[in-house]
């Protein structure tokens, strides 16, 4: 089982490039999710997605886009690339919303705008 | 809005020793609680989940989290430390039916010397 992987593993970026981070899954999910994990701060949520044409905002969606076109995948855009965008990102998926659904991790995204 | 603290943000064990890292969070209504791990280098794991039932929760690798509504409390704890342990530790949180929209704790790093 593949679960959910994400591309690429490490990027560097320059300031003011835009790059996607793709996540894909194979569980055939309802939601999924987009956070970044910085020191101190635990996990934030960006972006989340309850099925294919539909998403929302989470905690911190400012400097980033997604969309869901398929059930199985959904990338992050980085429009204009900050320092401040400089962290780990981890794509998430769960079933349904339903109370107890185990909610699935990629190995994550190392990030770096310089 | 929810919220989660961990009140550790660096613990230090000796290998056998008893651990018990806390956790609260605020939110009125009916939540989902977790405790993921993180190992160095790796995507978060799943330890254990309370969403309804008996709010002692047995997870992997022999932890266990009590859940006590009164004090918006799920504290992680293990009777005896490995030095395997060694990894940082997350408390989440979602309210019913959120699906993915889990709000992360700060993270409490577990280091245990052999």
């Amino acid at each position: 089982n593949a679960g959910v992987t994400q591309t690429p593993k490490f990027q560097v970026l320059k300031t003011g490039q835009s790059m996607t981070l793709q996540c894909a899954q194979d569980m055939n999910h309802e939601y999924m999710s987009w956070y970044r994990q910085d020191p101190g701060m635990g996990l934030r949520l960006i972006h989340y997605s309850v099925g294919a044409g539909i998403t929302d905002q989470g905690e911190v969606p400012n400097g980033y886009n997604v969309s869901r076109s398929t059930t199985e995948d959904f990338p992050l855009r980085l429009l204009s690339a900050a320092p401040s965008q400089t962290s780990v990102y981890f794509c998430a998926s769960t079933e349904t919303g339903a109370p107890g659904n185990t909610i699935y991790f990629g190995e994550g995204s190392w990030l770096t705008v310089v | 809005a929810q919220s989660v603290s961990q009140h550790n943000h660096h613990v230090i064990l000796s290998e056998a020793a008893s651990l018990e890292l806390g956790c609260n969070y605020s939110y009125g209504g009916t939540v989902n609680l977790f405790w993921y791990v993180q190992y160095p280098g790796q995507h978060l794991q799943l330890l254990l989940k309370y969403f309804s039932g008996d709010p002692l929760v047995k997870g992997i690798k022999g932890f266990e989290a009590e859940f006590i509504k009164s004090k918006f409390s799920f504290n992680l704890r293990k009777p005896s430390v490995q030095w395997s342990d060694t990894a940082e530790y997350f408390c989440a949180v979602n309210a019913n039916n959120q699906g993915g929209k889990l709000i992360f704790g700060q993270g409490t790093e577990l280091s245990v010397k052999p």
